[in-house]
């Protein structure tokens, strides 16, 4: 139980144009999604906390224009990169809270890896 | 706000033998202690969890101890194994959210 998707697991576009990721958790409710960025060896970013229904809340920094979070439902949330740039290129990742033993714990995508050209 | 150290930054140990990751964190509100393990190019998975009503918690080889009074826990492996080779994250509890450590990564040598 506690499965989480994340798609597509890698995309490539070119400058200017948006991308949309969507986080699945398969196998249970999520009443809280996450969004996260993750650098090369580095530890993980919260970009943004999403209850379903309600917008989300963006951490301090990460432009809300730019990276746009619909969470429609309590099984999805979308992330699109807006108007992206090469500086956006990153491996995003979700997650979701809400599973079958526990109402805090986190489970995670696989992440998605974005590279703008 | 919330602020969480782990330490070592990375760890090498021959199969076999025991590793001990330390985290410490700043919010004495902070009521829950994920561990999570990544693999290259992959999402982080939960490989186990502690309460701040509990002590020491055990599966199989790994365990985790938490210390309340000092704000510290651990993350114990024993008999460790190649495939136990990985970036390890610890993470705290904070409102909804969690604050994460800026991992170990641990290398498991044949």
């Amino acid at each position: 139980g506690a499965v989480v998707s994340q798609h597509p697991s890698r995309v490539i576009c070119k400058s200017g144009t948006s991308v949309k990721i969507e986080c699945r958790s398969l196998d249970f409710q999520a009443t809280t999604m996450f969004w996260y960025r993750q650098f090369p060896k580095k530890s993980l970013m919260l970009m943004a906390t999403s209850n379903e229904g309600s917008k989300a809340t963006y951490e301090q920094g990460v432009e809300k224009d730019k990276f746009l979070i619909n969470h429609a439902s309590l099984t999805l949330s979308t992330l699109t990169v807006t108007s992206a740039h090469p500086e956006d290129s990153s491996f995003y990742i979700c997650s979701a809270k809400g599973g079958p033993s526990s109402t805090d714990t986190q489970y995670f995508g696989p992440g998605t890896r974005l590279t703008v050209l | 706000g919330e602020n969480v150290e782990q330490h070592p930054s990375t760890l090498s140990v021959q199969e076999g033998d025991s590793a001990v990751i330390k985290c410490t964190y700043s919010d004495s509100a902070s009521n829950y202690f994920p561990w999570y393990k990544q693999e290259l190019g992959k999402g982080p998975q939960l490989i186990i969890d502690i309460r701040s009503n509990v002590g020491e918690k055990k599966d199989q080889r790994i365990a985790v101890t938490l210390n309340k009074t000092a704000k510290h826990f651990s993350l114990h492996i024993t008999e460790t194994q190649p495939e136990d080779s990985a970036v390890y994250f610890c993470a705290a509890s904070y409102g909804q959210n969690f604050v994460f450590g800026p991992g170990t990564r641990l290398s498991v040598l044949p």
